[in-house]
């Protein structure tokens, strides 16, 4: 069965330039989670949805941060403008609530670089 | 809030050595507890999990009991190798009301040959 499918691995681009992150969450799952990890802060929820709608948001740094969920299969967390300090590695994550112990499937992260 | 937290790494042991990296945690209710690892340059692997106290989830010789009484979840390994050096993460979900997934900070482990 395939995973929880993120896009890109890496990215460098340059401060001011507008940064789009993509996650497929596995197929079924109703849950679908944001998280940003650094050395310094560690991991990081930025945000999540059930059933494509975002439920907790208070974790996104600023404005400079949206993210959507259009539909069942696909979400994306954009960055614009990208600032030096949003390089991080940014994961996605996805769960099934009718699953006893809740347990969230991680992509293997989006390394994001800003120069 | 709920809150968890790990001991300080990092933590550098010899192979074969007993392994313990300790997890408490803060939270209302019964959630469900979970070690997570992960291996450098990849993301975030379910490890083993407890849904109830008392519960012992168990996973590639590692084990952890959800102890309600001491509000812990350590996780325990009785022979480390050296395929097990990467960064372990506690954490903790609700499965009603809020959703998301907290966790601890991660401790590094390094087992040296």
């Amino acid at each position: 069965d395939a995973g929880v499918i993120q896009s890109p691995r890496h990215e460098v681009t340059e401060m001011g330039q507008e940064v789009t992150l993509r996650c497929k969450p596995i197929s079924g799952h109703d849950y679908l989670f944001w998280y940003r990890q650094t050395m310094m802060r560690g991991l990081e929820l930025l945000i999540y949805f059930n059933n494509n709608v975002p439920i907790d948001d208070s974790g996104m740094p600023e404005d400079r941060f949206s993210a959507k969920m259009p539909n069942a299969s696909f979400s994306t967390l954009k960055i614009q403008p990208s600032e030096p300090r949003d390089s991080a590695v940014y994961f996605c994550a996805s769960s099934l609530i009718g699953n006893l112990a809740g347990e969230l499937f991680f992509g293997e992260g989006s390394r994001l670089t800003v120069l | 809030g709920d809150s968890v937290t790990q001991m300080e790494g990092p933590v550098t042991l010899s192979e074969e050595a007993f392994l313990t990296i300790n997890c408490t945690y803060t939270a209302t209710g019964y959630p469900s507890l979970f070690w997570y690892v992960q291996y450098p340059g990849e993301g975030l692997q379910l490890l083993l999990k407890a849904t109830k106290a008392d519960d012992k989830g168990s996973n590639k010789g590692f084990e952890a009991t959800y102890r309600k009484e001491t509000t812990s979840f350590h996780l325990e390994k009785g022979s480390v190798q050296v395929s097990d050096s990467a960064v372990y993460f506690c954490a903790l979900r609700h499965i009603q009301g809020a959703q998301k997934l907290v966790f601890g900070q991660g401790t590094r482990l390094t087992i040296n040959p």
